[in-house]
């Protein structure tokens, strides 16, 4: 079966610093990969999504960027952390093609400080 | 952006009751989810409508979908106090899938 992991669960970083959420999906291959972030109380932004290796789509610009080194693996990364950063960072999968049902990780409570 | 939008932003029900919340989207869709967050939590998919069909139900779930409304309705009947979470449509095209900014549930006991 197909399962979904995202670290760190919690993270307090200070403003200015560098970020890696790492996610990586088991279980399935060539998957479309997402990054979603969610500010408190609200919906869903997408950040990136990616459907394939080295192939990343921003949707909004703005102080984070996205690499898929590997099939599986999606990282978010930014090199200086501003306070409006802060959120719920949320990574997905589906499986390739037309738009289907999105599988999320536990997500990321990404506190700036 | 966020492509649909639901309604109403929080609901409180007693348990056993049904809750009825809606969604309104903008664009041409494939399909229309209906997601299911707990608090601190991932999203869980609940229900997957194509935007040929005009209903679908799974277990106390009932969706509608209105293509000439561009709307949505997601229907839990019988209400339990583990039915109180975040509940969010998904309009899917291409590639990606763009979420309202969702309806939250509360159940009493």
């Amino acid at each position: 079966s197909q399962t979904i992991h995202q670290w760190p669960a919690t993270l307090v970083q200070p403003v200015g610093s560098p970020l890696s959420l790492e996610c990586t999906v088991e279980g399935t291959s060539n998957p479309n990969l997402y990054w979603y972030r969610q500010a408190a109380g609200r919906g869903l932004q997408l950040l990136f999504y990616s459907v394939g290796i080295g192939q990343i789509s921003s949707e909004v610009p703005q102080n984070l960027s996205a690499s898929r080194p590997q099939d599986r693996q999606f990282i978010l990364s930014s090199k200086k952390l501003l306070l409006s950063d802060s959120g719920f960072y949320l990574c997905a999968w589906s499986v390739k093609g037309a738009t289907t049902e999105a599988f999320f990780g536990q997500g990321t409570r990404l506190t700036v400080v | 952006s966020q492509q649909g939008e639901e309604d109403p932003q929080a609901l409180s029900i007693q348990e056993g009751e049904n809750a009825t919340m809606n969604c309104s989207y903008k664009t041409s869709i494939n399909n229309l989810q209906w997601y299911r967050q707990n608090s601190g939590r991932g999203l869980v998919h609940l229900i997957l409508i194509r935007s040929n069909e005009r209903e679908k139900h799974s277990g106390r779930l009932r969706v509608t979908l209105d293509t000439s409304k561009k709307s949505s309705s997601l229907l839990i009947t019988a209400s339990r106090a583990a039915d109180t979470a975040s509940y969010f449509c998904a309009t899917g095209g291409d590639y990606k899938l763009s979420f309202g900014a969702g309806t939250t549930v509360t159940v009493r006991a």
